[in-house]
């Protein structure tokens, strides 16, 4: 149980482009997910807060216009980056959280992450 | 405001040996504490948790914490160490959201 996939698992295109990224719960449904970012040899930054028929939260210095959340169900999110430039080439992972199991508060389950280059 | 530091940013083990891999967190409340580890090129995987039940916690592959809090500490501990642990493992602390650790990068040689 608790599968949360990403998709696609790594991205290359030209600046300038966007990029969209999903994050779905496989089995289990999840009001809030997670985006991070993670540069080589770094821990994982918090981007982003995704909740479930309303806006996302943002941490302190992302941008909100750069980096488009979009929570449309309760097993998908998206995160589209919007003109992207090299340096947004990263690591993007998602989490979700399982809130229906009470066991299991303030679990997030991680997905395999997408590997996006910007040439 | 809630923080994690783990102590080392490499450690080197022989397979068999045992694997010690410390964290050290600040929190104003309660904390609900996680080791999660991290194959080259993937996400991250729960290894363990500790949500204020018991304070020795076992989680997979072996892999077991001890929530000190007088000593503010949840290390990661496993008696013998497998080539196939070599990863990176990170501690983290949440309330809400989670804070990570810089992350302890595991080396197993034969």
């Amino acid at each position: 149980g608790a599968v949360v996939s990403q998709h696609p698992s790594r991205v290359i295109c030209k600046s300038g482009t966007s990029v969209k990224i999903e994050c779905r719960s496989l089995d289990f449904q999840a009001t809030t997910m997670f985006w991070y970012r993670q540069f080589p040899k770094q821990s994982l930054m918090l981007m982003a807060t995704s909740n479930e028929g309303s806006k996302a939260t943002y941490e302190q210095g992302v941008e909100k216009d750069k980096f488009l959340i979009n929570h449309a169900s309760l097993t998908l999110s998206t995160l589209t980056v919007t003109s992207a430039h090299p340096e947004d080439s990263s690591f993007y992972i998602c989490s979700a959280r399982d809130e229906v199991w009470r066991g299991n508060q303030e679990t997030q389950y991680f997905g395999p992450g997408t590997r996006l280059l910007v040439l | 405001a809630q923080s994690v530091t783990q102590l080392g940013s490499h450690v080197s083990v022989s397979e068999g040996a045992l694997v010690l891999l410390r964290c050290n967190y600040s929190s104003s409340v309660p904390p609900y504490l996680f080791w999660y580890v991290q194959y080259p090129n993937q996400g991250l995987q729960l290894l363990l948790k500790y949500t204020s039940a018991a304070t020795l916690v076992k989680g997979i592959n072996g892999f077991e914490a001890e929530f000190k809090k007088s000593e503010t500490s949840f290390h990661l501990t496993k008696p013998s160490a497998h080539m196939s642990d070599a990863a990176e493992y990170f501690c983290a602390v949440s309330y809400g959201k989670l804070t990570f650790g810089q992350g302890t990068i595991l080396t197993v040689h034969p």
